[in-house]
């Protein structure tokens, strides 16, 4: 079935450093994404989206990066804070599809 | 404007029982989805409803069903619970909009615990 997967389970950085989250997904139809962080006990929150026919999109501090070639997604946050600490999470969509698909989540730990 | 809502925060069942779980979305937005959050299996669609109607749905047995209200409040019901229904059940809504994606906004979750 079509679905979509993280690399790292877990990412530890230090504050003030760039983080990067990746992402691959598998259903080459696919031609939206979106980034969600997640913290202990709160839903999602939504943090960038892009759709297929751009390959970047900027936010405040934040990056998305989008490989169709090779079905991989990232996510970059620059100087990374404390607050950042959170689950990310990427999904996906298609018209075929018509709801999102989630990742398993990248867990990002920042030590001060 | 308030967020979506979601009542109750926590539940504990016992197997067997069934449950009904309760979304408000944000005021204006029509559309109403819901997901089941576990451990193992991460994020999952359960169904969509839009304008009272199901418009989606993800590949859960038909102890899971749902509903959505005139305005446009959801619930979700849980029948014969079994233990491997513990779970974060998130809702999200989305605004109306004439593209073909929505942004989605979750509520805080009901957390689910089966014994």
């Amino acid at each position: 079935g079509e679905s979509v997967g993280l690399h790292l389970p877990t990412l530890s950085v230090q504050e003030g450093d760039n983080s990067i989250i990746n992402c691959a997904y598998s259903n080459s139809a696919s031609d939206y994404f979106i980034w969600y962080k997640q913290e202990s006990g709160k839903g999602p929150q939504f943090i960038i989206d892009i759709r297929s026919n751009m390959d970047k999109r900027q936010g405040q501090r934040v990056t998305v990066l989008l490989n169709k070639t090779v079905k991989h997604l990232s996510l970059q946050i620059a100087a990374t804070q404390p607050g950042d600490s959170a689950v990310y999470f990427c999904a996906e969509n298609s018209r075929s599809q018509g709801n999102l698909i989630f990742g398993k989540g990248t867990k990002l730990s920042v030590k001060p | 404007k308030a967020g979506v809502t979601q009542t109750p925060r926590y539940l504990i069942k016992t197997r067997g029982q069934q449950v009904t779980l309760s979304c408000s979305p944000i005021s204006g937005h029509r559309s109403v989805s819901w997901y089941q959050q576990t451990p193992g299996q991460g994020l999952q669609f359960l169904f969509e409803y839009f304008s009272e109607t199901q418009r989606n749905k993800g590949n859960f047995p038909g102890r899971f069903s749902g509903r959505q209200f005139s305005n446009s409040r959801s619930e979700m019901n849980v029948s014969t619970l079994e233990l491997g229904d513990s779970a974060l059940y998130l809702c999200a809504s989305s605004p109306p909009s004439g593209g073909a994606y929505n942004e989605q906004f979750f509520g805080p979750g009901t957390r689910l615990t089966v014994l």
